[in-house]
């Protein structure tokens, strides 16, 4: 059973492009987060949402808008596509949000965005 | 502000080395620590975490003790095997879920 999903796997586009990338999670948690993942590895957070509001936002381009249509799902959205943002995008989830708290994020699989 | 850092890789060990990849962290606040795997091509799991000083976390051999007095949490796996070839990042929280990655450390594990 896949905890966290996220489709596509693989997205090539043009610069200039929107696209979105969708992430669904089955495991029941409140908390769902966008990561992205640079060439060199050097892994970052852009938003975290929890109960479908937005509570991390870490300056990135307002060209990036998460929508959370759901507790279970968490898609980002990418306006106007540039060569910087090809990289891999990580979805992922926690049981709950707070300052206290030390639960484990769940990761998808990673949506690899190539921008030509 | 909150940061950790990695050894750099990458790390190249025969089957059955023994392995230590280093992380330090800032010592803001009283972060719990985490080592996170990423195998070739899938996301990232959980490998171990610790969320006070002195605790040791560990899982599938793998072993690493949060050091208050160093502000470290050294990776450590006594005899490693080839499918342990992979990319290491180790984590700190920052309060409200918010994780802050190191830049991670690959691990190439020859038979």
């Amino acid at each position: 059973d896949t905890a966290v999903s996220q489709t596509p796997k693989y997205l090539v586009t043009q610069m200039g492009n929107d696209k979105s990338i969708k992430c669904e999670q089955n495991l029941g948690h409140d908390t769902m987060y966008w990561y992205k993942q640079d060439s060199k590895k050097f892994l970052k957070i852009m938003f975290s949402y929890n109960n479908k509001e937005l509570i991390i936002n870490e300056t990135v381009p307002n060209r990036f808008s998460p929508k959370s249509p759901d507790k279970a799902h968490l898609n980002l959205h990418i306006n106007s596509l540039e060569l910087g943002d090809s990289a891999v995008y990580f979805c992922a989830s926690s049981q709950v949000w707070g300052a206290s708290s030390t639960d484990t994020q769940y990761f998808g699989p990673g949506t690899r965005l190539t921008v030509l | 502000g909150d940061s950790v850092t990695q050894m750099e890789g990458p790390v190249t060990l025969s089957e059955e080395a023994f392995l230590t990849i280093n992380c330090t962290y800032t010592a803001t606040g009283y972060p719990s620590l985490f080592w996170y795997v990423q195998y070739p091509g899938e996301g990232l799991q959980l490998l171990l975490k610790a969320t006070k000083a002195d605790d040791k976390g560990s899982n599938k051999g793998f072993e690493a003790t949060y050091r208050k007095e160093t502000t470290s949490f050294h990776l450590e796996k006594g005899s490693v095997q080839v499918s342990d070839s992979a990319v290491y990042f180790c984590a700190r929280d920052t309060g409200f879920q918010k994780l802050v990655f190191g830049t991670g450390t690959r691990l190439l594990v020859s038979p």
